[in-house]
C-alpha cells in the first residue's frame, strides 16, 4: 500500500514563528498536495506540486510556501504563523495518470 | 467559490437503515467524482469513485448516483453499520484540481 506521512501529528506553535510540515509519500507518486481541514470548509488546496522542483498555488496559497527538492519529499511552510492558520493541514499524493490521491493522516497545528 | 456543494451536514440512521448523502457540482468539466471516508484521527481514504460516462457504480453495500444533466451525484450506504459512522466527503476533479465537498457527518446508532 502506498504510504503518506506527516512528520507530526500535533503541533502546537506561537504566532510569527515559521513552521515546516513535513510529507513523505513511499510510491513514486508525481504529484504531491497540500491541504488544509476546516469545519464546515471541507478541504481547501494549499499547493501542489507534479515534479521536483515544480509548483503550484492552489485556492488558498497566501502565507504558505511549499519546497520539493526530492521526489518524495513535499514541504509546507508557514513563513510567519497566525492564528487563522490554526487548522488540519493534509498532505497527499498521487500518480500521473490516476486520480487516486491517497491521504496522509494529517497534522493539527495549534498558533497561540 | 464553492464548485461543490454537499449536503446534509450531519445525518443519523438507524443501524440497517440507508445513508444518503447529496452532492451537486458546477463545472461541466469535472471528469472524476470520488466519494472519501474519513475517521477520527486519520486521513480521507479513497471509498468509490465514478466517472460521468457511467450513472451508476455499487461496491458492496455503497453505491454513487450519477446525474450528469442535473450535475449531480449521490452516495447510498446500504444496511448502514455503526462502524460506517464517519465523515463523508464528494468530490470533483479535473486534473491536479480536486474540489471537494464540506463533509456530512454520519452516525449511525445500534
Amino acid at each position: 500500500d502506498v504510504k503518506v506521512t506527516q512528520s507530526s501529528r500535533y503541533l502546537v506553535k506561537r504566532t510569527g514563528e515559521k513552521v515546516f510540515l513535513e510529507c513523505v509519500q513511499d510510491m513514486d507518486h508525481e504529484n504531491m498536495f497540500w491541504y488544509r481541514q476546516d469545519p464546515g470548509l471541507g478541504l481547501r488546496l494549499i499547493y501542489f506540486s507534479y515534479d521536483v522542483k515544480m509548483k503550484e498555488k492552489g485556492d488558498i496559497p497566501e502565507g504558505y510556501s511549499v519546497s520539493r527538492e526530492k521526489k518524495e519529499r513535499f514541504s509546507l511552510i508557514l513563513e510567519s504563523a497566525s492564528t487563522n492558520q490554526t487548522s488540519m493541514y493534509l498532505c497527499a499524493s498521487r500518480p500521473q495518470g490516476n486520480y487516486g490521491y491517497t491521504f496522509g493522516s494529517g497534522t493539527r497545528l495549534t498558533v497561540v | 467559490q464553492q464548485q461543490v456543494k454537499q449536503s446534509p451536514q450531519s445525518l443519523i440512521v438507524q443501524k440497517g437503515g440507508i445513508s444518503i448523502i447529496n452532492c451537486a457540482y458546477e463545472n461541466t468539466a469535472f471528469d472524476y467524482f470520488p466519494w472519501y471516508q474519513q475517521f477520527p484521527g486519520k486521513g480521507p481514504a479513497l471509498l468509490i469513485a465514478i466517472r460521468p460516462d457511467v450513472s451508476e457504480k455499487k461496491e458492496g453495500r455503497f453505491t454513487i448516483s450519477f446525474n450528469k444533466s442535473a450535475k449531480q451525484f449521490s452516495l447510498h450506504i446500504m444496511d448502514s453499520q455503526p462502524g460506517d459512522s464517519a465523515t463523508y466527503f464528494c468530490a470533483a476533479t479535473l486534473n491536479n484540481d480536486m474540489r471537494f465537498g464540506a463533509g456530512t457527518r454520519l452516525t449511525v446508532k445500534p
